[in-house]
């Protein structure tokens, strides 16, 4: 059961136009949403977080927007650049409570491969 | 500051073989996570540690042990390796909480 899902396994887009990249989920008790980097050879890095009270969280040149009746979150690049070019997971995090303890997981996308072209 | 390290980063086991792969955060971190990356599959949470001595299971820990005696490290085990455990395995830290975690480079095992 993929309770977050990137449909997309592939985006290509043109360098300084916008890059769309977009992610559901099923989970009602998700609590705080997260986008992570991929290059090549290296360990995801995070990227931009939005928390469930939130419908916008802007850094820079990346955006992420979210609409919980939707359940979908999407990820925008603007301008998109090259280096850009890489492997883009969201996840959602939920708290969960066992044993006496609470604590968090995060649950992953499939991830989507983003390609900028000169 | 190094972040995450992985050791070591390629391995190649025969089908049975044990090995230990190990994780180590210089950022006094409390939370540390194994993850495994299949292809079209993300990032799946083998076992986490929420502290010094403490562990637990995340969504796909069959086949797998860990041991956090120390802060800083966190090691993973295969006893007794199967070729579904090829794959591509992910350590990660994160100061409290499972929010904005830190990873390593990426241990890539494959077992024959």
């Amino acid at each position: 059961d993929q309770q977050v899902k990137q449909n997309s396994p592939s985006l290509s887009v043109q360098e300084g136009r916008i890059s769309i990249l977009n992610c559901d989920y099923t989970n009602s008790m998700f609590d705080y949403f997260l986008w992570y980097k991929k290059y090549p050879a290296e360990g995801p890095t995070f990227l931009i977080s939005i928390s469930s009270i939130k419908d916008k969280n802007e850094d820079g040149r990346f955006t992420v927007f979210l609409n919980k009746s939707a359940k979908h979150l999407s990820l925008h690049i603007v301008p998109s650049q090259p280096g850009d070019s890489a492997v883009y997971f969201c996840a959602a995090s939920t708290i969960i409570i066992a044993g006496g303890t609470s604590y968090g997981k995060l649950t992953f996308g499939q991830g989507t491969i983003l390609t900028v072209h000169p | 500051n190094a972040g995450v390290t992985q050791t070591p980063k390629f391995r190649v086991l025969k089908t049975g073989q044990s090995m230990t792969l190990l994780c180590a955060q210089d950022m006094n971190h409390e939370y540390m996570y194994w993850y495994r990356q299949d292809p079209g599959m993300g990032l799946r949470l083998i076992h986490y540690s929420v502290g010094e001595g403490t562990t637990a299971k995340g969504e796909v820990p069959d086949g797998y042990n860990v041991s956090r005696l120390k802060k800083q490290n966190f090691l993973l085990g295969l006893e007794s390796a199967a070729p579904s455990q090829t794959s591509v395995y992910f350590c990660a830290s994160s100061l409290k909480g499972p929010y904005e975690q830190y990873f390593g480079p990426g241990t890539r095992l494959t077992v024959t």
